[in-house]
C-alpha cells in the first residue's frame, strides 16, 4: 500500500517554462487537495477535488490548473512558472466516511523556479 | 473561512519534560481536527485525528483532546524525547467541504538531550 505517491522529489524550471507535478493515491480516497508550503506561511491551499470530474479553487489558485480524470490521480499544472512559484508542494487525499476522514499526504515536491 | 492558530511558534526543552501545544480555531463548526509531525525536508506525518463528536484521543506517548465550545485543541507529549524534535502541525476541517484542511502554521519543538 503505497498511500500517497508525488513525483518528481525536486525539481528546477526556468520563468515561464510549464510543468506538472504528478499525484496518486491508493486508497480509493474521493478527496484529493494540492497544498504549498512556504516558510513563515504555513500550508495553503491550491485546489481541491471531491471526486472524479469535479474541482474547486483554494486559496491561491492562481497560476495552477487541476482536472480529475480519474479517482487516482490528480496532476496540478503550472501553466507559465513564476518565481513566486518557489515552493514545496503537497498532494494529500481523504475520505468522506461519517467515522474518518484522516487525511494522508505525500512526500512533497520541492520546486525552485530561476 | 477557518483560522488556525498554533502557540507556541517554537519550543525548546530538555528530555524528559511532558510537554503541551496549543491549537486554536475560530470557527466551531469543525468536522474534525487532526494533529501532524513534519521533519525537516520531509512530508507530514499523520498522529491523531479527533472526531467532532470525540473529546480525545491517544496514541502512546502523546495524547490530543478537542473542546470546540472554546475552540481548542491540545496535543499533550508526556516524557518527551529527543526524537519528538521536529514541526507539529494541527488542522481542521469543516463539515461543508471536508475535503479541505485549514493549517496553523506549526509549532517547532526542539527535545534536547
Amino acid at each position: 500500500n503505497a498511500g500517497v505517491t508525488q513525483t518528481p522529489k525536486f525539481q528546477v524550471l526556468k520563468t515561464g517554462q510549464s510543468m506538472t507535478l504528478q499525484c496518486a493515491q491508493d486508497m480509493n480516497h474521493e478527496y484529493m487537495s494540492w497544498y504549498r508550503q512556504d516558510p513563515g506561511m504555513g500550508l495553503r491551499l491550491i485546489h481541491y477535488s471531491v471526486g472524479a470530474g469535479i474541482t474547486d479553487q483554494g486559496e491561491v489558485p492562481n497560476g495552477y490548473n487541476v482536472s480529475r480524470s480519474t479517482t487516482e490521480d490528480f496532476p496540478l499544472r503550472l501553466l507559465s512558472a513564476a518565481p513566486s512559484q518557489t515552493s514545496v508542494y503537497f498532494c494529500a487525499s481523504s475520505s468522506p466516511s461519517q467515522t474518518n476522514t484522516e487525511a494522508f499526504f505525500g512526500q512533497g515536491t520541492r520546486l525552485t523556479v530561476v | 473561512k477557518q483560522e488556525v492558530t498554533q502557540i507556541p511558534a517554537a519550543l525548546s526543552v530538555p528530555e524528559g519534560e511532558n510537554l503541551v501545544l496549543n491549537c486554536s480555531f475560530t470557527d466551531s463548526a469543525i468536522y474534525n481536527l487532526q494533529w501532524f509531525r513534519q521533519d525537516p525536508g520531509k512530508g507530514l506525518t499523520s498522529l491523531l485525528l479527533i472526531q467532532s463528536s470525540q473529546r480525545e484521543q491517544t496514541s502512546g506517548r502523546l495524547n490530543a483532546s478537542l473542546d470546540k465550545s472554546s475552540g481548542r485543541s491540545t496535543l499533550y507529549i508526556a516524557a518527551s524525547q529527543p526524537g519528538d524534535s521536529a514541526t507539529y502541525l494541527c488542522a481542521a476541517n469543516r463539515g461543508s467541504t471536508l475535503g479541505r484542511l485549514y493549517f496553523g502554521r506549526g509549532t517547532q519543538l526542539t527535545v534536547w538531550p
